[in-house]
């Protein structure tokens, strides 16, 4: 069983849809948590994180952690065709002063006008 | 602020060969992360410079090494390359913090 377990989809929803992204991972210790969008042949730019239980709202995005659960989620609200991207979640540990991300393998999502 | 850089973008070697990717880290954050992604395995941790020291390492062989120098511009360096190294090669850089800010990356083919 991997540390992070991130369903790669495809996912498709029309224009205007709630996207819900997920991730569950094993590991109690990780302290960040984080998700990124990566288009095609691009790095990953960081969305969203953080290190609390509970949700964190940031314009149509809102990233949502259950530790008790070792489960965390991204909604998309009101999708946009240019939200069609990979979306990789990431949990970090701290150690030895670095901030080490273990990352989902990503959801591909497809908006379609 | 210039964002971070990577360069060669492409590169093709084949088995046996040695190859060199460098990153330049935006400009002040003297952390940078080397990251290896696949599509079998994603994104995974290989290593990272911060003050020119390794402070961390992933789980890869010793023919991946990596450098960093005074001005916090960092090399990657593999060594008898493999069919199974071909990947995009993403580097990241950070203030040292848990925000790190992603390169376009090289994607290397070993042929």
């Amino acid at each position: 069983q991997k540390e992070v377990e991130q369903d790669p989809g495809p996912l498709s929803v029309p224009e205007g849809a709630i996207v819900s992204l997920n991730c569950t991972y094993s590991n109690s210790a990780f302290q960040y948590f984080m998700w990124y969008r990566q288009y095609s042949r691009k790095g990953p730019e960081l969305l969203m994180y953080t290190y609390s239980s509970g949700n964190k709202e940031d314009g149509r995005f809102t990233a949502q952690v259950d530790k008790s659960s070792k489960y965390i989620s991204l909604f998309i609200r009101d999708s946009q065709p240019s939200d069609s991207a990979t979306y990789l979640c990431a949990m970090v540990l701290t150690t030895g002063g670095s901030y080490i991300p273990t990352f989902g393998r990503g959801t591909s999502l497809i908006v379609h006008p | 602020k210039a964002g971070v850089t990577q360069t060669p973008r492409y590169l093709i070697k084949t088995r046996g060969q040695q190859v060199t990717l460098s990153c330049s880290p935006i400009s002040g954050h003297r952390s940078v992360s080397w990251y290896q992604q696949t599509p079998g395995q994603g994104l995974q941790f290989l290593f990272e410079y911060f003050s020119e020291t390794q402070r961390n390492k992933g789980n890869f062989p010793g023919r991946f090494s990596g450098r960093q120098f005074s001005n916090s511009r960092s090399e990657m360096n593999v060594s008898t390359l493999e069919l199974g190294d071909s990947a995009l090669y993403l580097c990241a850089s950070s203030t040292g913090g848990e925000t790190q800010y992603f390169g376009p990356g090289t994607r290397l083919l070993v042929l």
